[in-house]
């Protein structure tokens, strides 16, 4: 167990609706990050959040955006969704995002789009 | 761009039979490799992280080596529980004060008993 939780374990919906991941991070750590994994791509960074302010942005879609709150815990919003969303979600957090961090992964939200 | 090759996909292994993953890597200003190992529908489990070049670095029958372009994961006799997808990341500056891992796509060891 990583110590970083992530909710709802699964989720299953139509094409065109929006859905909110959400993500804790370990106790004490500032800095969260999503990621998508793919069959076909595997893990690909989305966004990153450091105490509360987005501080680096990858391959997200304009379709998707994401907020960290002041406890810190971080919300990835998908909308519009399309069948090729279909993947599973991670969220990891570490202490606080320099260089050496090590990134430590919750156990995933399955998104499936019908 | 920065870019994680791992060989081979797929790796079937006998009970105690030893072997070699690999990890190559185009990167700059690498800050840190990563190996981690996934089960199935679960989150990424951390192993280790190299810094430099020549560093090793064991967690049981796992040791895992760093050069200038590639890193090794070896397993020493392996057991059917280190079947899994072990996963390769580069960490490097992305600009901002910020750093990013790039994953490599894994490869796939099933151990038979």
């Amino acid at each position: 167990d990583s110590g970083v939780t992530q909710t709802p374990k699964h989720l299953i919906t139509a094409t065109g609706q929006r859905v909110t991941l959400r993500c804790s991070p370990r106790s004490g750590d500032l800095s969260v990050y999503w990621y998508q994994q793919s069959l076909d791509q595997g893990l690909q960074f989305l966004i990153q959040y450091y105490n509360g302010e987005e501080r680096a942005k990858g391959n997200i879609l304009e379709r998707f955006s994401a907020q960290q709150f002041p406890d810190l815990h971080s919300e990835l919003n998908l909308s519009s969704l399309e069948l090729g969303d279909s993947a599973l979600y991670f969220c990891a957090s570490s202490t606080g995002g320099g260089s050496t961090d090590t990134q430590y992964f919750g156990p995933g939200t399955r998104l499936t789009v019908l | 761009e920065d870019q994680v090759t791992q060989s081979p996909e797929a790796l079937r292994l006998q009970e105690g039979e030893s072997s070699s993953l690999n990890c190559s890597y185009t990167v700059s200003g690498l800050r840190g490799l990563f190996w981690y190992r996934q089960d199935p529908g679960k989150g990424p489990e951390f192993l280790f992280t190299l810094y430099s070049a020549g560093e090793e670095k064991e967690k049981e029958r796992l040791k895992a080596t760093l050069t200038k372009k590639e890193s090794f994961l070896h397993i020493t006799a392996p057991k059917p529980e280190d079947s899994a997808t072990y996963l390769c990341a580069v960490q490097a500056y992305s600009g901002a004060g910020s750093y990013q891992l790039t994953f490599g796509k894994g490869t796939k060891l099933s151990v038979i008993p």
